[in-house]
């Protein structure tokens, strides 16, 4: 089945610095990848997707990135605010539906 | 737009006893999920089902839990009888359909369960 890993499990950095996460996956048949923030004690919510197809896709200070040779993306958070953190959870999905979550990264932005 | 609704919120129980989860999906979404997630850990999936069909089952630990979702809306996940490695957080999601595009999953707000 599906494996994806995420990198780093934590994150720190300053307010307004950029933060960089990494999802590797290993099946060729996922197809769309998610990527979802999740505060303490409440449901993930999408931050932002992306498809096979696209190699980048950016809204606002959040753009995820995908390289499907290497069968890895990230996400990539540039100026930085303490709202930001929470832990982050990368995603890949087949056309099935079927999705295989990374184990979160904890990000935390120093005022 | 209403959200996926699930309950209880809580729900504490001793290990061997049996516990039951209720999920309402948004309304003309198709697929709906039931996903455990540990503390520390990602969401990890258990069942999925496309109306009333089960798609992936492939992760649930059939000799203890089930889930039915009869008329392809409302969801049941049961557990019978608990272990205390079954104390984490059940996320019901939802979302329009599945296939050639996917679409965004809704989450629901969880059930925390604790087996003591």
């Amino acid at each position: 089945g599906e494996n994806v890993e995420q990198h780093p499990s934590t994150l720190s950095v300053q307010e307004g610095d950029s933060a960089v996460i990494k999802c590797t996956y290993s099946d060729s048949a996922s197809n769309y990848f998610p990527w979802y923030k999740q505060e303490l004690g409440k449901r993930p919510q999408l931050i932002i997707d992306i498809r096979s197809n696209v190699g980048e896709k950016k809204d606002q200070r959040i753009a995820v990135t995908l390289n499907k040779t290497a069968k890895h993306f990230s996400l990539h958070i540039t100026e930085t605010q303490p709202e930001d953190s929470a832990v982050y959870f990368c995603a890949a999905r087949t056309n099935a539906g079927k999705s295989t979550f990374g184990d979160g990264t904890t990000l935390t932005v120093k005022p | 737009e209403a959200g996926v609704a699930q309950s209880p919120r809580y729900k504490i129980i001793e290990k061997r006893q049996s516990v039951a989860f209720w999920c309402n999906p948004i309304s003309g979404h198709a697929t709906l999920y039931w996903y455990q997630q540990i503390l520390g850990q990602g969401p990890k999936l258990l069942i999925q089902f496309q109306n009333n069909g089960v798609v992936d089952d492939s992760q649930l630990p059939k000799d203890r839990f089930s889930a039915e979702r009869l008329k392809g809306v409302d969801s049941t996940l049961k557990i019978q009888p608990a272990k205390l490695e079954d104390s984490a957080v059940y996320l019901c999601a939802s979302s329009f359909a599945t296939g050639l595009f996917s679409y965004e999953q809704y989450f629901g707000p969880g059930t925390r369960l604790t087996v003591t």
